[in-house]
């Protein structure tokens, strides 16, 4: 049985680009969170999706936008790439709004 | 201001040697208390939840226990497999379920 799997694992971005990253969530689970995840701190809040709506929002600007699908897949984009965007973007999925399952992240750098 | 506070930051042990994290806790409403383990670039491994004071939780070396201001996370005769950062996370009834996390700790097991 598949976990949460995130994509790409790695990327470079440059300052003021878009990007777009995705994530699957382990089978049977309908709630899809993200949350960014700085070196040497915890992760942080980004929001989570359920029934493809945004039910809750941590403290991130516009700039942060997200995606679920009807087959509860997620995207999370960033746009106008700030240095300071550099972290682990990690995806967790559960079959409730409980912490859940965590993929292994996607580190964006951005340049 | 709801918050997740950790310590030690990190800690160093010989294998063999006992010791005890804590994660202290403000928020109003406690719904769940979470433990998780992150290894170095890797997404956190869920271990425990704990919901009502009094409750404790064990798996192999580790056992968590709660009180209304914080959760210890026990470990007992750590070998170096152990050595990761453990974080501790929280969520509300008042907050609509959004989930906290604390910075972690880290924790290193000398052979």
């Amino acid at each position: 049985d598949a976990g949460v799997t995130q994509s790409p694992t790695h990327l470079i971005k440059t300052r003021g680009q878009q990007v777009t990253l995705r994530c699957s969530p382990k089978s049977g689970h309908d709630t899809v969170s993200w949350y960014q995840q700085a070196l040497g701190q915890g992760p942080q809040f980004i929001f989570q999706y359920y029934e493809e709506e945004e039910r809750q929002r941590g403290n991130f600007p516009d700039r942060f936008s997200g995606h679920q699908f009807p087959n509860y897949s997620s995207e999370l984009n960033v746009n106008a790439l700030l240095l300071g965007d550099s972290a682990l973007y990690l995806c967790a999925s559960s079959p409730s709004t409980q912490a859940g399952t965590f993929g292994s992240g996607t580190r964006l750098t951005v340049v | 201001e709801d918050q997740v506070t950790q310590s030690p930051e990190a800690l160093r042990l010989q294998e063999g040697e006992s010791s005890s994290l804590n994660c202290s806790y403000t928020v109003s409403g406690l719904r769940g208390l979470f433990w998780y383990r992150q290894d170095p670039g890797k997404g956190p491994e869920f271990l425990f939840t704990l919901y009502s004071a009094g409750e404790e939780k064990e798996k192999e070396r580790l056992k968590a226990t709660l009180t209304k201001k914080e959760s210890f996370l026990h470990i007992t005769a750590p070998k170096p497999e152990d050595s990761a950062t453990y974080l501790c996370a929280v969520t509300s009834f008042n907050r609509d379920d959004k989930i906290i996390f604390g910075k972690g700790t880290r924790l290193h097991i000398l052979p």
